[in-house]
């Protein structure tokens, strides 16, 4: 069966180091995969799609890479601010629907 | 625009009782979705529409659960009758195809409901 794993321990990092976030899967092949962002009593929050002909997409602070022969995908915040701390969310897409990984929360301190 | 708007934000109520959510989706949008996010199981995808019509209700976990789109702009999930194990967080999220707001792909999601089935 289609898996996604995300890491379940939290990462801490400190103020103005990169975080590292890691999305694994296994008995799937996506179109495209996607990094969401979801604070405490809201919503996920669209941050980046990286299609499977994508090796690497930036915006801002943010960069992913997605690898399809060692199905994972690397998401990278640089220079981390304390409001980055979140839980953070892939999914993978292959039509419309999207299948998503449990998260992973992320501690920022200063 | 007001994002997705979901009602009520908070639902408590006792097993076996009826219970209906309500979701507006973004204006223009033509896919709507319905996840249930636990901790033990994340955020799961319930059913969807296109254009008002279910496309996908494999995630519905059980005849106790419905969704019906009767318009583009109102969709509901109704469980009947509620048990204890449906106690969760129920995201209701939208996206276009093509033009209007947001990019290829990016789902909208709504603040969610919070039932508490006791």
């Amino acid at each position: 069966s289609q898996k996604i794993e995300q890491n379940s321990e939290a990462l801490n990092i400190q103020e103005g180091k990169t975080a590292t976030l890691t999305c694994n899967y296994t008995n799937y092949s996506p179109a495209y995969l996607q990094w969401y962002r979801q604070d405490p009593g809201r919503g996920p929050v669209f941050l980046l799609l990286i299609r499977e002909n994508e090796k690497e997409k930036r915006k801002e602070r943010l960069k992913v890479t997605f690898d399809t022969t060692l199905k994972q995908s690397l998401f990278h915040i640089t220079a981390s601010q304390p409001a980055d701390s979140a839980t953070y969310l892939c999914a993978l897409g292959s039509g419309y629907a999207l299948n998503f990984g449990k998260g992973t929360s992320l501690l920022v301190t200063p | 625009d007001a994002g997705v708007i979901q009602s009520p934000r908070h639902e408590v109520t006792e097993m076996g009782q009826e219970v209906t959510l309500r979701c507006k989706p973004i204006s223009g949008h033509d896919y709507l979705f319905w996840y249930r996010q636990t901790m033990m199981r994340g955020l799961e995808l319930l059913i969807y529409f296109n254009n008002n019509v279910p496309i996908d209700d494999s995630g519905m976990p059980e005849d106790r659960f419905s969704a019906k789109m009767p318009n583009a702009s109102f969709s509901t999930l109704k469980i009947q009758p509620s048990e204890p194990r449906d106690s969760a967080v129920y995201f209701c999220a939208s996206r276009n195809l093509g033009g209007g707001r947001g990019s290829y792909n990016e789902q909208f999601f709504g603040p969610g409901t919070r039932l508490t089935v006791l």
